[in-house]
């Protein structure tokens, strides 16, 4: 168990929906990060944020936004959802953010868009 | 660009027998983390190990360690006496310091699928 959680576990949605992934991270931990595993994209980095501000951003969707919340849990909401969406979406969390630690990810939230 | 390759899709080894998972990286930023994850049928990202790049020494954790050859971009990881439950897909990512704002995010490479054969 790493100590990052994720709900839910598995989301099944229609084009068009909207949805929203949650993440808590390891206690302690300040840097949240959301990254996307499709079959055809691998493993990809979506946005980074650091004691509830954005720290940087990757190949995420304007569709997509996410946020960090005072008690450092974060929200990934994913919005006019496509087929393409499906994929499985990680939450990992690091202390600072330094490229020196390691990040720790949570069990993942598979979606399906139908 | 920052680029992570790992050349081989898929391997088998036999149990209890050594394997070397092959990584490759591209960058021009100095300072950097590499590191192996592993990711079961079951769909979780595990952590396995890290290297810095201004690490000396190569990583070692437990059957794990990394062979890291900083003059030709690599670092590979070595399984030493593989285990049915070493059975996953593996992958290798790096981070880059702070670089135009952006720091720590983990660029991965599309994996390894290791096989271990009883």
């Amino acid at each position: 168990d790493s100590g990052v959680t994720q709900t839910p576990k598995h989301l099944i949605t229609a084009t068009g929906q909207r949805v929203t992934l949650r993440c808590s991270p390891r206690s302690g931990d300040l840097s949240v990060y959301w990254y996307q595993q499709s079959l055809d994209q691998g493993l990809q980095f979506l946005i980074q944020y650091y004691n509830g501000e954005e720290r940087a951003k990757g190949n995420i969707l304007e569709r997509f936004s996410a946020q960090q919340f005072p008690d450092l849990h974060s929200e990934l909401n994913l919005s006019s959802l496509e087929l393409g969406d499906s994929a499985l979406y990680f939450c990992a969390s690091s202390g600072s953010g330094s490229y020196q630690e390691t990040q720790y990810f949570g069990p993942g939230t598979r979606l399906l868009v139908l | 660009a920052q680029k992570i390759t790992q050349t081989q899709p898929g391997m088998f080894v036999q149990e209890k027998e050594a394997v070397t998972l092959d990584c490759t990286y591209d960058t021009s930023d100095p300072s950097y983390g590499l590191f192996w994850y592993k990711q079961p049928s079951s769909g979780e990202m595990i952590f396995l190990i890290y290297q810095g790049s201004y690490d000396q020494q190569n990583a070692t954790e437990g059957r794990y360690s990394l062979n890291f050859q900083k003059a030709r971009k690599s670092a590979n990881l070595v399984i030493s006496a593989s285990q049915l439950g070493d059975s996953a897909m593996y992958f290798c990512a790096m981070s880059r310091s702070n670089y135009g704002g952006s720091q720590g995010n983990l660029i991965f490479g599309k994996g390894t699928k290791l096989s271990v054969k009883p």
